[in-house]
């Protein structure tokens, strides 16, 4: 079955980097895109972009360029999203999606990481 | 950028009894294909969010019946027929039209028991 598992919390202080893991399987890593969502504290959900699994391009929405890299690994199918120059605002749950059997949108999501920045 | 605007920001139900929650964008979701790519999804707390209704009105696999999506072009809604305990949480519709750019949320419904 389709699983993505991301890594565990972190606590950062701000200045500092952080890259979130997202591990896939169940299915053919490079068929599918890789989706970031963002999830602040008591908000709602923000789409941060996308990573196409097979050319390895990055799109990121507006609010996410900058600071925000997304990677692949594929030959352990993972998904990566590194955060640099963190800032308090920064503290969030972070969430990888996949549209396994989806279109233009996602029907698979990894249990969220919290990174939380305070100093 | 298409914008998704939400109501109620948050709906007491009593048990058994209905709920529905609007979505409303601020361009038509009509995608090139005739298909009209508005999805929702539910968070319950402390949860991943999870899909239940993808392209307006059909139901992921799982997704108890009660649950129901219907609407066009800009308008749209997600009705629980009868609210049970395990419905509460946060509703969000999404709309996939407009990629690229991008995917937008709206802003979320959360849905509690009276």
């Amino acid at each position: 079955q389709v699983q993505l598992v991301q890594s565990g919390s972190e606590l950062k202080k701000p200045g500092a980097s952080v890259k979130v893991s997202c591990k896939a399987s169940g299915y053919t890593f490079t068929s599918y895109a890789m989706n970031w969502v963002r999830q602040a504290p008591g908000q709602g959900l923000e789409w941060m972009g996308w990573i196409n699994t097979n050319t390895g391009n990055p799109t990121y929405a507006q609010g996410f360029t900058g600071r925000f890299v997304f990677s692949l690994d594929t030959s352990v199918s993972t998904a990566y999203l590194q955060i640099s120059s963190l800032k308090a605002e920064d503290t969030a749950v972070y969430y990888c999606a996949t549209p396994v059997g989806a279109t233009r949108d996602f029907d698979y999501w990894g249990q969220g990481t919290l990174v939380t920045v305070s100093s | 950028d298409v914008v998704m605007t939400q109501s109620p920001l948050s709906l007491p139900v009593t048990l058994g009894q209905p709920a529905s929650i609007s979505c409303r964008s601020s361009q038509s979701l009509v995608y090139s294909d005739g298909n009209t790519y508005l999805n929702w999804f539910q968070q319950r707390p402390g949860q991943s969010p999870r899909r239940l209704i993808y392209k307006v009105s059909n139901r992921d696999s799982g997704v108890p019946d009660r649950f129901s999506g219907s609407g066009s072009g800009t308008d749209f809604t997600l009705k629980i027929s009868r609210v049970e305990a395990e419905d509460v949480g946060v509703y969000y519709c999404m709309q996939g039209t407009h990629w690229p750019p991008r995917l937008t949320f709206g802003g979320g419904t959360k849905v509690e028991i009276k």
